[in-house]
Parts: structure tokens; C-alpha cells; sequence
């Protein structure tokens, strides 16, 4: 039962443009949500995280989108940038369970 | 301040041996997680910690023991390792709805 998901394994922009990752889930328990990067052989680092009292968070160049009623939130990062290039990962969880349960991870490639 | 340290980095077990896996947090988190990457599969919780003493199943218990004996150290234990438990094990501690991660053990199960 894969409670987080994220459908697109991979995705590339090119440099400049936009890149948006998306996630959907499927406990509607889940009251906060965060995105992971990780790059290789290295552990995952938080990106942004939204409240599920949000509906957008902003950081600079990512912005989180929550579309609670299609349990549906994505990232957006503009200007995408080459260091941008890792595996980023879908995260929520229910703050009285004090679970995290995270997506399958996509792969973004920012092109030169 | 080291935060979050996985002991070993890297380890190759023969099917049947015994190890564990080391976390040891230095921020004072109550909450202490393992999980574990596979390809396609993302990060699986396999057990957690919400304090000393207690311990709990995540997605994928089975053949994995926990322990937490002292509040900055959570133990991930294989009695009898099999080759489907090769794969990239992270340690991870929560202060409030954010999880801090170790670097990772990459196991491999031959």
C-alpha cells in the first residue's frame, strides 16, 4: 500500500527553465509535507515543507503547492540550476502517528 | 556538532551471518527512524523509535530487530542476513516534522 507516490521516476529541464516535481498521496490523516534532495552517497537533506493548513510555501527558488482535495502537492523551482540535478523525495506525515513516509523518489537532470 | 552518524559506511555480509547497523544522534531528538533505499521502491520504513526504551514496526520489519537502549543510539540488528536485504540503510532522528538523515550503510548480502 503505497501511501505516497510519485509516478514520474525521472525528468529533465533544461537550465533557466522550470522544473516541477509532483506527489500524491492517499492518507488523508497526513497533515504536513515536506520534500527531500539527495544527492549520491549522501543521506537525504530537507528542501520545503508545507502545513496542510497551506496551500503554498515559498523558498526562494521552490515553491510547494498543496491541492488538498486532490491530495496532490507539488514542487516548483525556478530557475532550475545544474546543482539542482539529485533525487527528490515526497514526504508526509500524520504528527500524532510521528511517522514519515516517503515517496519513491524522482530523478531530476537539469541540462546545460 | 556531527548530527546524525551511521557506523559502518559500507559492509558485504555472507547469507546467513549476523551484523548491526550503528545510528547515533547528537541533537537530543526523541524520535529515531531506519529505512531503507531500494530502486523504484524510494525509502521504507522499517522500524522507529519515539523515545528510550521503545521501539515499533514500520513497512518492512521482517527480518530486521531493533534496539534503544540510550537515547542517541538506535541499533539496526540482521540475525541471518539474506540477499534481499542488500541495499542502501539510512538512519534518520526528527525534531519536530523534520527528519535529519545520516550518510548511509550500503550493504551488500552475497
Amino acid at each position: 500500500d503505497q501511501q505516497v507516490k510519485q509516478n514520474s521516476p525521472s525528468l529533465s529541464v533544461q537550465e533557466g527553465r522550470i522544473s516541477i516535481l509532483n506527489c500524491d498521496y492517499t492518507n488523508s490523516m497526513f497533515d504536513y509535507f515536506l520534500w527531500y534532495k539527495k544527492y549520491p552517497a549522501e543521506g537525504p537533506t530537507f528542501l520545503i515543507s508545507i502545513s496542510s493548513i497551506k496551500d503554498k510555501n515559498e523558498d526562494g527558488r521552490f515553491t510547494v503547492f498543496l491541492n488538498k482535495s486532490a491530495k496532490h502537492l507539488s514542487l516548483h523551482i525556478v530557475p532550475s540550476q545544474p546543482g539542482d540535478s539529485a533525487v527528490y523525495f515526497c514526504a508526509a506525515s500524520n504528527q500524532g502517528a510521528q511517522k514519515l513516509v516517503f515517496g519513491q523518489g524522482t530523478r531530476l537532470t537539469i541540462n546545460p | 556538532n556531527a548530527g546524525v552518524t551511521q557506523t559502518p559506511k559500507f559492509r558485504v555480509l555472507k547469507t546467513g551471518q549476523s551484523m548491526t547497523l550503528l545510528c547515533a544522534q547528537d541533537m537530543n531528538h526523541e524520535y529515531m527512524y531506519w529505512y531503507r533505499q531500494d530502486p523504484g521502491m524510494g525509502l521504507r520504513l522499517i522500524h522507529y523509535s519515539v523515545g528510550e526504551g521503545t521501539t515499533a514496526k514500520g513497512e518492512v520489519p521482517d527480518g530486521y530487530n531493533v534496539s534503544r537502549l540510550k537515547k542517541q543510539n538506535f541499533l539496526l540488528g540482521l540475525e541471518s542476513a539474506a540477499p534481499s536485504q542488500t541495499s542502501v540503510y539510512f538512519c534518520a532522528s526528527l525534531q519536530g516534522t523534520e527528519a535529519f538523515f545520516g550518510q548511509g550503510t550500503r550493504l551488500t548480502v552475497v
